[in-house]
């Protein structure tokens, strides 16, 4: 079952501009990542919120939680060519169990030099 | 560094063939997982595992059985290829009780003819 839904689908900017991307999720979490996937490769994970946070940094991310409105959103600031990429957030089930995810469809960002 | 490694990059298989597509980490991680990653609806969780010989179904195990002997291995059989399996097939690990962090293979890009 899809418990993450990122908006926008893609997303297109010129380097240098910051890029937003949304994720929703529907059930209550112990936190939420979000993960990079370069096309055809693996994912590689970004960064990691907790419930209990509101904000995270890391570099050139900021990684904000609501979890009154079950949404997240990642900023990536100044972006760059290599940060074209495909994103995905992904969240804990719930019951704290074997560290499943579940993660979203994903936005697909291109970052233009 | 964590080092997740799948089989094949690439993989082309027909139809009615029994495939074995094998992850192995040298991370010493107990849980293991494989998603099929189909474009417009993200990863899905076909099945995982939390120990050796120990494993539980994902979202859509239908077609598909996993193999867990040793404890840095963990393989995905498909036990008669249909072309609706088609598709990019990802392992990743994690730590019990740690961080929920998920550590990706590069996958495997399977088509079925």
């Amino acid at each position: 079952s899809q418990q993450g839904e990122e908006d926008p689908q893609a997303l297109s900017i010129q380097e240098g501009e910051n890029a937003t991307m949304n994720c929703s999720y529907k059930t209550s979490i112990n936190n939420l990542q979000w993960y990079r996937q370069n096309s055809g490769r693996g994912l590689v994970h970004l960064i990691l919120i907790r419930s209990n946070e509101r904000e995270k940094h890391s570099g050139r991310l900021r990684v904000t939680l609501d979890t009154s409105k079950k949404s997240s959103s990642l900023l990536i600031t100044a972006s760059r060519a290599a940060d074209t990429a495909s994103y995905f957030c992904a969240t804990d089930d719930g019951t704290g169990g074997y560290n499943k995810l579940i993660f979203g469809a994903g936005t697909r960002l291109a970052v233009h030099p | 560094d964590v080092k997740v490694t799948q089989s094949s990059r690439y993989l082309v298989k027909r139809t009615g063939e029994k495939v074995f597509l094998e992850c192995v980490q040298d991370m010493d991680h107990e849980n293991m997982f494989w998603y099929r990653q189909d474009p417009g609806l993200g990863l899905r969780l076909i099945y995982f595992s939390y120990d050796v010989k120990m494993k539980e179904k994902g979202d859509i195990p239908e077609g598909y059985s996993v193999s867990r002997e040793k404890k840095e291995r963990f393989s995905l059989i498909l036990e008669s290829a249909s072309t609706n399996q088609t598709s990019m097939y990802l392992c990743a690990t994690n730590n019990r009780g740690s961080s929920y962090e998920q550590y990706f293979g590069p996958g495997t890009r399977l088509t079925v003819t």
